[in-house]
């Protein structure tokens, strides 16, 4: 079971908008430190996708935004692409765990 | 551009060690503004830090893991190693070696291997 707790799966059609979030606790999200999100195609390894709760590297569409408020963080994508289709991964630093904690993982399905 | 790789055996018999390398081209590991570590993915399922290694020598295990693995680095190589002793079928997985730190965050990941699958078999 992960410290950072996701929804197994999302879907969407083309053009639409979809959320995925990421519930952690007063350890982690909740105690200030920064979200990062990851995405990972079939096959690949993850790729940074969103740093700092809500900043894109260079190369990374707009249509992908993070937010975080309390204990939780969201990952946005509006106008949804089939080459979105991926597993979406949420990271955080815990203090109890002194380290860097993943959540489950969100299987993105683009209908 | 940093490229890093991960190299070692694909099958590694119950009990035994397993033992990566990861090669770092494209930067330095000797830089003080990343830590250098290694996450692994089991088949299906999701990530997990294993643990890292900073230009120093300190080190961070994950907790469920501490007593089994050992993170070490040759900077003359510009190469970091992992060893996980007294490995099970639980232990099959891809393992990444990756750079987390710098600007963007002391904790972001920044830069992935391609990552390599170790299959724990008889």
């Amino acid at each position: 079971q992960s410290v950072l707790t996701q929804p197994p799966s999302v879907s969407g059609a083309p053009g639409q908008r979809v959320t995925i979030s990421c519930t952690g606790s007063s350890s982690n999200i909740g105690a200030g430190y920064d979200v990062y999100w990851y995405q990972q195609l079939p096959g690949t390894a993850p790729k940074l996708l969103i740093y700092g709760n809500n900043n894109r590297p260079s190369g990374v569409p707009d249509r992908f935004s993070g937010s975080k408020s309390g204990t939780s963080a969201s990952l946005a994508i509006t106008g949804l692409q089939a080459e979105d289709e991926a597993d979406y991964y949420c990271q955080s630093y815990d203090s109890s765990l002194s380290g860097s904690v993943f959540g489950g993982g969100t299987k993105l399905t683009v209908l | 551009q940093l490229q890093l790789q991960e190299s070692g055996p694909g099958l590694v018999k119950p009990s035994e060690t397993l033992s990566l390398t990861c090669t770092v081209s494209g930067g330095s590991i000797s830089s003080s503004n990343y830590y250098w570590g290694w996450i692994r993915q089991p088949p299906g399922k999701g990530l997990e830090w294993i643990g890292s290694i900073y230009y120093s020598g300190s080190t961070y295990y994950n907790p469920s893991l501490k007593s089994r693995v050992t993170i070490s680095a040759d900077t003359s190589m510009n190469q970091f190693s992992l060893e996980v002793n007294s490995v099970t079928a639980a232990d099959t997985a891809v393992y990444y070696c990756a750079r987390r730190g710098g600007s963007r965050g002391w904790f972001v990941v920044d830069s992935w291997g391609q990552g390599t699958l170790v299959t724990v078999s008889s």
